[in-house]
């Protein structure tokens, strides 16, 4: 059964500071990797979406990568601003492409 | 719609009481999924469905849980003799193809059991 581990589960930070969140999985064959921000009482918004043949992402200040053979992901995030504090969640995709497996999130706090 | 619609945002049932939980995907999409996320975990899967077709309900965690969409758009959970263990935000999301892409996410609508 695919297990998805976050760390670290919390996270607090000045603002400026380049940061680096991280995901690991038990089974490699997953379909794709998605990391997702949660604001507190919304839904999810995806951030960025890695095929598996791929190895990394990027989308602005934003830079996710993916190594399936150890089982790991890590989304960094460079000049941290305060707008950045949310929960971010990483999820694998099934090989089904049916469900997606979430982690419980980091909760990054981006101080001014 | 602009976005996934789910409908009621929130809502606080009586043990035992049956409760139905409505989600309105983005126009056009086919996938559709259901997600359960009790306070400080991520979200946790409960069904699929392509287009009418329910491919996927591994994680629904009894069978007080039922799922539906009957003409591929509109889906409905149904939760009956609710229990207070219910208590979290059922979330749900849409895709536009099978190609297992970018997922977009209603609010959720939060049960609380009492």
């Amino acid at each position: 059964k695919q297990e998805v581990t976050q760390i670290p589960a919390a996270l607090s930070v000045p603002e400026g500071e380049n940061l680096v969140l991280n995901c690991s999985f038990t089974d490699s064959a997953i379909y794709n990797l998605q990391w997702f921000r949660q604001d507190p009482g919304k839904g999810l918004t995806s951030l960025l979406l890695i095929q598996s043949s791929q190895r990394e992402q990027t989308s602005g200040r934003l830079n996710a990568s993916l190594d399936k053979s150890s089982g790991r992901s890590t989304l960094y995030i460079a000049a941290s601003q305060p707008g950045d504090s949310a929960t971010y969640l990483c999820a694998a995709t099934n090989q089904a492409g049916t469900a997606l497996i979430f982690g419980k999130g980091t909760t990054l706090s981006v101080s001014s | 719609g602009a976005g996934v619609s789910q409908s009621p945002r929130y809502k606080v049932a009586k043990r035992g009481q049956d409760v139905a939980l409505r989600c309105d995907p983005i126009s056009g999409h086919v996938s559709l999924f259901w997600y359960q996320q009790a306070l400080g975990q991520g979200p946790e899967f409960l069904t699929y469905f392509q287009n009418e077709a329910q491919l996927d309900k591994s994680g629904l965690p009894s069978d007080r849980f039922f799922a539906e969409r009957p003409e591929g758009s509109v889906s409905t959970l149904k939760i009956q003799r609710t229990q207070q263990e219910d208590s979290a935000v059922y979330l749900c999301a849409s895709s536009l193809g099978t190609d297992r892409n970018t997922i977009y996410f209603g609010e959720g609508s939060w049960l609380t059991v009492v």
